[in-house]
């Protein structure tokens, strides 16, 4: 069966720190793997996609990896800022449909 | 930027009416996607739509629920009969491109109380 687990199921750190979030997946076939930020009763939005042949990927201060032989994916936040405060959560895409992680909750305190 | 809406925001029903969630996709986009999210559970694929006809729906999906786009704008999702467990936030997600290489916009969410 397809399944996406996240690790930790919540994290708080201080404002300023780093930190990483682990996604563990075991879709097949695979194609890509999305992490998504969602904020507190709102939709979504995407941060990176990564295909098969991506082992890294950045956008701004979050910083994703994807080893596609372990099935294993990484999302790591620097200088971490209050605003980053939400559930992060991947998202692993076979032929169809979209499969979610149940995502980290993410609390940062200043 | 272009972005997806959804109406209403918050919607309360009664168990055993009928809801109609609306959705306005981005404009160009062709791909229209619904999601939910009951609290505290992950998000869970409904169905697909293109050009006027379903492409894939989920197990959840069964006769009670139902999609339409009525107009050029609006894609909506009909909830028959609705039980205490459809209580959810519904997402509704359009793309540009069919293909998991492509972006999917998300709305800001209906949330769903059935009591």
């Amino acid at each position: 069966k397809n399944q996406v687990e996240q690790s930790p199921q919540s994290l708080i750190i201080l404002e300023g720190k780093n930190c990483t979030l682990q996604c563990n997946y075991t879709v097949s076939p695979f194609s890509n793997l999305r992490w998504y930020k969602q904020d507190t009763g709102r939709g979504p939005v995407s941060l990176t996609i990564m295909t098969f042949s991506e082992n890294t990927k950045s956008n701004g201060r979050y910083t994703a990896t994807l080893d596609a032989d372990t099935k294993q994916s990484s999302l790591h936040i620097t200088a971490s800022q209050l605003s980053d405060s939400a559930s992060y959560i991947c998202v692993v895409s076979a032929i169809s449909p979209l499969v979610f992680g149940k995502g980290t909750r993410l609390s940062v305190i200043a | 930027e272009p972005e997806v809406t959804q109406t209403p925001s918050h919607q309360v029903t009664q168990m055993g009416q009928e809801v109609i969630l609306r959705c306005v996709p981005i404009s160009n986009h062709l791909y229209f996607y619904w999601y939910r999210q009951i609290l505290g559970q992950k998000v869970e694929f409904l169905v697909s739509f293109y050009n006027n006809e379903i492409s894939e729906k989920s197990e959840i999906f069964d006769d009670q629920f139902s999609v339409e786009r009525p107009d050029g704008s609006n894609f909506t999702l009909k909830i028959r009969s609705t039980k205490l467990e459809d209580s959810a936030m519904y997402f509704c997600a359009s793309s540009a491109y069919k293909g998991e290489s492509y972006e999917q916009y998300f709305g800001p969410g209906t949330r769903l109380t059935v009591t």
